[in-house]
């Protein structure tokens, strides 16, 4: 099992400012994933954070205004940048079991953007 | 492509009674986990139970079981003896073993009356 820790958990954002997410887990994980939820709505897949390596991200979302830091096994953090109205949502970070398949989940940050 | 469909968006049930949530998924791979994932109001994803489609028997977690019908790709999760609760979103997800990725239905939303 894995424990996550993310924050902050809620924060009201001006339009055009960015946001840092942070997400700390107590052990080391190869992959670590962020994803986006909107209200009411399931969960979209961001990004894959892998260490030491570039993140890989979907469809649909680019590194220039979700961009990814993964200093190390146990860290991430999400930028999300200039934000505007639309990017209002919960932001996830997930990681996983590679044996059993089971997905641990932070707290979630609830972002709005005003 | 794997496709996760949940069609009811919402349900209600009364405490104590049983209520069944339907997940039908589409795929072309053999090797894969269902699982149920409850989202209470507060926000933290967490399991509420797994199958592995190699397996026949239905998984069994307490009040919580599983109707796994592989050949109609079908994943309902039932709750027996409803309690406060479980009130919650439920999201079903469909994970390939070896690879990263998640793929969320759109969630049931659960409510649990007194």
């Amino acid at each position: 099992s894995a424990v996550i820790s993310q924050k902050p958990s809620r924060d009201i954002c001006q339009r055009g400012t960015s946001l840092t997410i942070q997400c700390q887990v107590d052990s080391q994980v190869t992959m670590m994933f962020w994803y986006r939820q909107q209200p009411g709505q399931s969960l979209t897949l961001i990004a894959t954070a892998n260490q030491g390596s570039e993140a890989t991200y979907e469809s649909g979302f680019v590194i220039d205004k979700f961009p990814i830091s993964r200093p190390n096994l146990t860290f991430s953090t999400l930028t999300v940048s200039n934000m505007s109205p639309e990017d209002s949502s919960i932001y996830l970070c997930s990681v996983a079991g590679t044996s059993t398949g089971e997905a641990f989940f932070g707290q979630g940050t609830r972002l709005t953007v005003v | 492509a794997q496709t996760v469909t949940q069609s009811q968006p919402e349900m209600s049930v009364q405490e104590a009674e049983t209520v069944t949530l339907s997940c039908t998924y589409d795929t072309s791979e053999s090797n894969y986990y269902l699982f149920w994932y409850k989202q209470p109001p507060s926000r933290q994803m967490i399991l509420v139970i797994r199958q592995e489609a190699y397996k026949q028997q239905n998984a069994t977690e307490n009040r919580f079981s599983v109707n796994f019908q592989k050949a109609a790709k079908s994943f309902s999760l039932k709750i027996s003896d409803s309690q406060l609760g479980d009130t919650a979103m439920y999201f079903c997800a469909f994970w390939v073993r070896g690879t990263y990725k998640y793929i969320f239905g759109t969630g049931t939303r659960l409510k649990v009356l007194a």
